[in-house]
């Protein structure tokens, strides 16, 4: 069974374009999870999608959002960039219900110049 | 500050045990979890263990879980050079996301 897969594996962006970064769950799982690991800020949680809707979000500013497809995968997408925004983003999935178990993806390594 | 603590370092010699310790806030946290991560790799889940429990065994790795005094502990028996890697203790926080640990880097000595 493949695991989490994301795309792309690298991406490098200038201060000011947009970032789309999209996840592909594990067959079967509906809820998808997006996390940041920045240096020196840990793992941080960003948004929450299930069933298509955004179930909840970390504290970021707005210009970080996604959506989930009926396919329940997912694209986040991060406007005006940052350079702060330069980070490893992880995506997980997990089966139906809260609590559920979360597998994790390989991560788009973001650069932003 | 982290809601999750956890030691920055640990070396080990191979062959011996590695044991890898975690405090957390919550705690009425269902779930824990440890991560692994290797360099320049997403998160593998190593193994989890629910609050009502106290100890978890796995082949090499062993949880135990004091929830009286918030303590999470990972044990890895006979370490071997592919341990080495980041370890990340997570609890789950009202049911829908995590939250993790620093990270504990395990270095693995010949």
């Amino acid at each position: 069974e493949a695991g989490v897969t994301q795309s792309p594996t690298h991406l490098i962006k200038t201060r000011g374009q947009q970032a789309t970064l999209r996840c592909s769950p594990i067959s079967g799982h509906t809820s998808v999870y997006w996390y940041q690991q920045a240096l020196g800020l840990g793992l941080q949680f960003l948004l929450w999608y299930d069933e298509g809707e955004e179930r909840n979000r970390g504290n970021f500013p707005p210009r970080f959002s996604g959506r989930q497809f009926p396919n329940y995968s997912s694209e986040l997408n991060v406007n005006a960039l940052e350079l702060e925004d330069s980070a490893l983003y992880l995506c997980a999935s997990s089966r139906p219900g809260t609590g559920e178990t979360q597998y994790f993806g390989p991560g788009t390594r973001l650069l932003v110049l | 500050g982290e809601d999750v603590e956890q030691s920055l370092f640990l070396s080990v010699r191979e062959g011996d045990s590695s044991v890898i310790n975690c405090t957390y806030t919550d705690s009425s946290s269902t779930y824990l979890y440890w991560y692994k991560q290797e360099p320049g790799a997403g998160l593998q889940l190593l193994t989890y263990i629910f609050s009502n429990m106290d100890m978890k065994q796995d082949q090499r790795l062993t949880v135990l879980l004091n929830k009286k005094d918030k303590h999470l502990s990972l044990r890895i028996a006979d370490t071997q050079t592919g341990d080495s890697a980041i370890y990340f203790c997570a609890e789950s926080k009202d049911d829908y996301k995590l939250s993790f640990g620093a990270g504990t880097t395990v270095t693995v000595r010949a």
